[in-house]
């Protein structure tokens, strides 16, 4: 099978852009999870989509946000970026959610100037 | 509430054992594990599930205790390619089952 995939794997953009990160999940999973991880916060949870609901949500601003699509890829969209939204976005799929293993892809790296 | 990770880092000669804690104030479902090497995205290792029910490599080992909300994760006689940082990450139930939380990670660094 193949694995998660997410793109583009970097990403410059400007302060006050807005900017679409794109995450297709292993085939057959309905849970794409998306998570920010930088060298202060570690890994952190943004938000969960099962069978295109968001079922889970963390606590990030209303800047990010997401959506998923009747094949399960999910997208996440941060608008008015800060310099402090630099860092790796990984997602992750899985066959049940949090009652399953997620496997992850290998992230977005966005830098925000 | 973020899980706490013990200890934050270990250094290991080859061959040697490490156990890595993860300890949780509220309770929980399941307790998953997962290693990360520098530049790559995490590699799921284990799942616990309260219950009892567990799924993982059959190298990696590791126990959930209900009662305390605690995890540990046993790395018996390590390999250079055990190297990387753990994080156990943490779901509770109900209507949170797919929203891991993660602990900061334990760096794990075996040498020859």
């Amino acid at each position: 099978k193949a694995g998660v995939t997410q793109t583009p794997r970097y990403l410059i953009k400007t302060r006050g852009q807005q900017v679409t990160l794109s995450c297709s999940p292993i085939s057959g999973h309905r849970s794409v999870s998306w998570y920010q991880q930088t060298p202060g916060q570690g890994l952190q949870f943004l938000f969960e989509y099962f069978s295109e609901t968001q079922r889970n949500k963390g606590n990030f601003p209303g800047r990010f946000s997401g959506r998923q699509f009747s094949n399960s890829r999910s997208e996440m969209n941060v608008s008015t970026l800060e310099l402090g939204d630099s860092a790796l976005y990984l997602c992750a799929s899985s066959f049940e959610g949090g009652y399953g293993e997620q496997y992850f892809g290998p992230g977005t790296r966005l830098t925000v100037t | 509430q973020q899980p706490v990770q013990s200890p934050q880092a270990v250094i290991l000669r080859e061959g040697e054992d490490a156990v890595i804690n993860c300890s949780s104030s509220k309770a929980l479902y399941s307790v998953h594990w997962y290693r990360q090497k520098h530049g790559e995205a995490p590699v799921f290792l284990m799942i616990l599930l309260k219950g009892g029910e567990q799924k993982g490599h059959e190298k990696i080992s590791a126990s959930f205790n209900e009662k305390k909300q605690q995890s540990s994760l046993y790395l018996t006689a390590s390999q250079l390619s055990y190297s990387g940082t753990y994080f156990c990450g943490t779901a509770g139930s109900g209507g949170n089952t797919g929203k891991l939380i993660f602990g900061q990670g334990t760096t794990l660094q075996v040498k020859p």
